[in-house]
């Protein structure tokens, strides 16, 4: 079974801080693929990032970045200078490699309010 | 570039009533899913389709019925619909390659039974 907590329910920051989402995840698959989903007030899921299991480098994005640890099966996503645009539910996913297509497994969201 | 279009994006149906969600896809996807997002929760998997005529079963199946008659429909059908499954409902698709892709996600469609 495959399991993503993510144990931030809700964060507040100001905007031009740093936040940090963490997700930790649990598969018995030796390959896999982790997604990051962002879900605005208006409620329609965007899509953020997709990182297979065979890649640890971390990756950046304009102000966003990811960083996986398969050794601690975590893939945390941080907003560097958050803005208010960035008030959001957060997502994070897992998928299994093979023959699975996008059958994700969400956790169940950090709510993220920037404020001015 | 429509995408994945989901109707109706409301809907409000008394216990017992039954209907049906649609969702089409023009990208020539072959694989589809349709997901439920309760209050305050990530989103479940209840039905995928790898293509035409071939579906399964995910996390929430019970109280649903799918069908793929073609590669663009994957309708979600509730035949009796109970206020547990008041949620809002996605329906996504992704194509079929060597490598997985990211799905596409309609806009959703919010469901209240009562």
């Amino acid at each position: 079974a495959q399991k993503v907590t993510q144990a931030q329910t809700e964060i507040s920051v100001v905007e031009k801080e740093d936040v940090t989402l963490d997700c930790v995840y649990e598969t018995r698959d030796t390959t896999y693929y982790l997604f990051w989903y962002k879900q605005p007030p208006s409620g329609e899921l965007v899509f953020l990032i997709r990182r297979n299991s065979f890649d640890e480098q971390n990756e950046i994005s304009g102000r966003y970045s990811w960083n996986f640890q398969k050794s601690t099966s975590s893939f945390n996503f941080t907003i560097t200078a958050s803005q208010v645009v960035d008030s959001a539910v957060y997502f994070c996913a897992l998928s299994p490699f093979r023959g699975g297509g996008n059958k994700l497994t969400f956790g169940t969201g950090t709510q993220l309010k920037v404020e001015l | 570039n429509a995408g994945v279009t989901q109707t109706p994006k409301f809907r409000i149906l008394k216990i017992g009533q039954s209907m049906t969600l649609q969702c089409a896809q023009d990208m020539n996807h072959n694989y589809m899913y349709w997901y439920r997002q309760d209050p305050g929760m990530g989103l479940k998997l209840i039905y995928y389709s790898v293509g035409a005529g071939i579906t399964d079963k995910g996390e929430v199946p019970n109280g649903y019925n799918v069908s793929r008659s073609t590669t663009e429909d994957f309708p979600l059908r509730l035949e009796l619909a109970a206020p547990s499954q008041t949620s809002v409902y996605f329906c996504a698709s992704s194509p079929r390659s060597p490598v997985n892709t990211e799905a596409f996600f309609g806009q959703g469609t919010r469901l209240t039974v009562v």
